[in-house]
């Protein structure tokens, strides 16, 4: 089946700074992918929608210069948390549209800001 | 527009039991639906989707789900648990476009 990866898995950092999160599409070209964000015990919650070489689509309340989102390559996408802050703290999850439009997701970095 | 509702965040079941995870949408529009299950600290992995052809659906793991459109229902189902089921299991609807909507997940336990 198809694979998506993340890197990296799990990263902490000081409140602050910024963290890029990638998100590739291993044996498939995705023309979209997606972020997803997702707090212990609770379901995904789409932030953005991110399409290969154009501006990234963000959802209600999702601040886009908080969280930049990248799609350079038809298999990369990547995922930027600026000044990230305590309350950024989360399990950030991407997916990759395959031609058959299915979303395979990848298995998401574990955000912790101090 | 399109939602999913999944009834009981918590469902227990013993090995070799039936599983029964329930799942019922809204669409304004013939849905695509799609149910994932999640293992700790991991990404979502598809079990199945319904596409509009078949109503009985087969995936991976023995799981089965069965489309009703007379009752806005796409419960997911496996005749006999394993210890190795035990995950959360999500149950999603495509949105306009092709971004999911998922539901609020529900947390299997297989006791022995």
């Amino acid at each position: 089946g198809a694979v998506v990866s993340q890197h990296p898995s799990w990263v902490i950092c000081k409140s602050g700074t910024s963290v890029k999160i990638e998100c590739r599409s291993l044996d498939f070209q995705a023309t979209t992918m997606f972020w997803y964000r997702q707090f212990p015990k609770q379901s995904l919650m789409l932030m953005a929608t991110s399409n290969e070489g154009s501006k990234a689509t963000y959802e209600q309340g999702v601040e886009k210069d908080k969280f930049l989102i990248n799609h350079a390559s038809l298999t990369l996408s990547t995922l930027t948390v600026t000044s990230a802050h305590p309350e950024d703290s989360s399990f950030y999850i991407c997916s990759a549209l395959d031609r058959q439009e299915t979303q395979y997701f990848g298995p998401g970095t574990r955000l912790l800001v101090l | 527009a399109q939602s999913v509702t999944q009834l009981g965040s918590h469902v227990s079941v013993s090995e070799g039991a039936l599983v029964l995870l329930r799942c019922n949408y809204s669409s304004s529009v013939p849905p695509y639906l799609f149910w994932y299950v999640q293992y700790p600290n991991q990404g979502l992995q598809l079990l199945l989707k319904y596409t509009s052809a078949a109503t009985l659906v087969k995936g991976i793991n023995g799981f089965e789900a069965e489309f009703k459109k007379s009752e806005t229902s796409f419960h997911l189902t496996k005749p006999s648990a394993h210890m190795s089921d035990a995950a959360e299991y999500f149950c999603a609807v495509r949105k306009a476009g092709t971004a999911l909507i998922f539901g609020k997940g529900t947390t299997l336990s297989v006791s022995s």
